[in-house]
This record gives structure tokens, sequence and C-alpha cells, in this order.
């Protein structure tokens, strides 16, 4: 066990429709980092939230969000969901806004769209 | 900006043989680098970090990195493969200041044979 913990571990959809997957960072970890891996994209990096701010964005689409709440579990909000958008989320944290400690990673949410 | 490149998508090794893993990183200020590792249907899990206070980094598993600015590289070594070390590896690259996020490579599939 990481310490992150990522629900639900599997989620299947229909395309159109709207998800929201959660994180709850490791203990004391004040970032929260989204990243999407897909067999034909790799590991790409979403979106950053530092203790309840947006950090930095990467490659995410427009039809999704993500926000970093007080107690600092974050949510991925996932919107019109097309074919393409199937594969594994992860959500990570660090105690830092940077990366010198690395970064734990949860378990994941695989999303498989129909 | 910080990158790595990591030499091979597949490497295969025979049960006992060397694993050598490459990575060339590319950094602006001095770097932190790590190697992830990530089991099949898992997240990454962190195998070793460098961050300046030695150029020979040892791990967990008995995977070992050595960083070399003059070659920029942090390839990932470990003397007898074992079965159970099929996976695949991520090299990651972060800057040593300031609220620098990690940058993952494309990841090297290691396949074990028996």
């Amino acid at each position: 066990d990481s310490g992150v913990t990522q629900t639900p571990k599997h989620l299947i959809t229909a395309t159109g429709q709207r998800v929201t997957l959660r994180c709850s960072p490791r203990s004391g970890d004040l970032s929260v980092y989204w990243y999407q891996q897909s067999l034909d994209q790799g590991l790409q990096f979403l979106i950053q939230y530092y203790n309840g701010e947006e950090r930095a964005k990467g490659n995410i689409l427009e039809r999704f969000s993500a926000q970093q709440f007080p107690d600092l579990h974050s949510e991925l909000n996932l919107s019109s969901l097309e074919l393409g958008d199937s594969a594994l989320y992860f959500c990570a944290s660090s105690v830092d806004g940077g990366g010198r400690y690395g970064y734990t990673f949860g378990s994941g949410t695989r999303l498989t769209v129909v | 900006a910080q990158s790595v490149t990591q030499l091979g998508s597949h490497v295969s090794v025979s049960e006992g043989a060397l694993v050598l893993l490459r990575c060339n990183y590319s950094s602006s200020v001095p770097p932190y680098l790590f190697w992830y590792v990530q089991y099949p249907n898992q997240g990454l899990q962190l195998l070793l970090k460098y961050t300046s206070a030695a150029t020979l980094v040892k791990g967990i598993n008995g995977f070992e990195a050595e960083f070399k600015k003059s070659e920029t590289s942090f390839h990932l070594t470990k003397p007898s493969a074992h079965m159970s070390d099929a996976a695949e590896y991520f090299c990651a690259v972060s800057g040593s200041g300031g609220y620098q996020k990690v940058t993952f490579g494309t990841g090297t599939k290691l396949q074990v044979i028996p």
C-alpha cells in the first residue's frame, strides 16, 4: 500500500457519459498529480494541484477538469467521454510542489468507455 | 526544461544475466533523477532516486544506478535478473530548483527469459 488511494479501481461507462475519479494523497503530501496511461500515448501528465490550487497543466483535454479540496483529496472529472478516453488514470502525490523527493503513485483507475 | 530518453522500449535478458536499462537526461539545472517500476495492473513504484548526495545510488530489489554528469546518463543495473523483475521501468527527471515537476521517459519493458 503506497498510501495514495484511488477509487474506483475499475469503471465501465458509455460514450457521452461523465465520470468522476477520486484520489486521496499520502498523509502529509500537499501536491496531487493526475496522469493518463494508454498503450499508444504512454504516461501523459494531465494536471497538478498544490495545497488546493492548480499548479501546472499538461495535456489535459477541455472535457476534463480537476480540483483539490481543503482536505487535499482530489477529483478528476471526465465528461462527454469518447472511446479514446479508455485508459489507466493514475494519481500521484508529493510532499512539496516540485519533484525533488519523487512521487508516490496510487494503483490507478482503469476506465473503459464502450 | 528537463527531459529523459530511454533507449530501447523492450529489453530481454536471461534469468541470472545482467540487467542494463539505459537513460539519458537533459536538464538546464542540476537534476534530480529517478527510476520507477510498474508491474502489470499496478501503479508506478519508486525504485531509487539521485539527489546529488552520491553518484552511485542503490535502490530496492537489488537495483542500482550511477549518475554520470559527463555522459548525462543515469543507467539502471542489476547484476542478476530474476523472473520477478519482469516489468516496465521508467526513468524520470526533475529540476533541483523550485516547483519543477517530474518528467517521465517513455518506459522500457523488461522481459526475463527462464
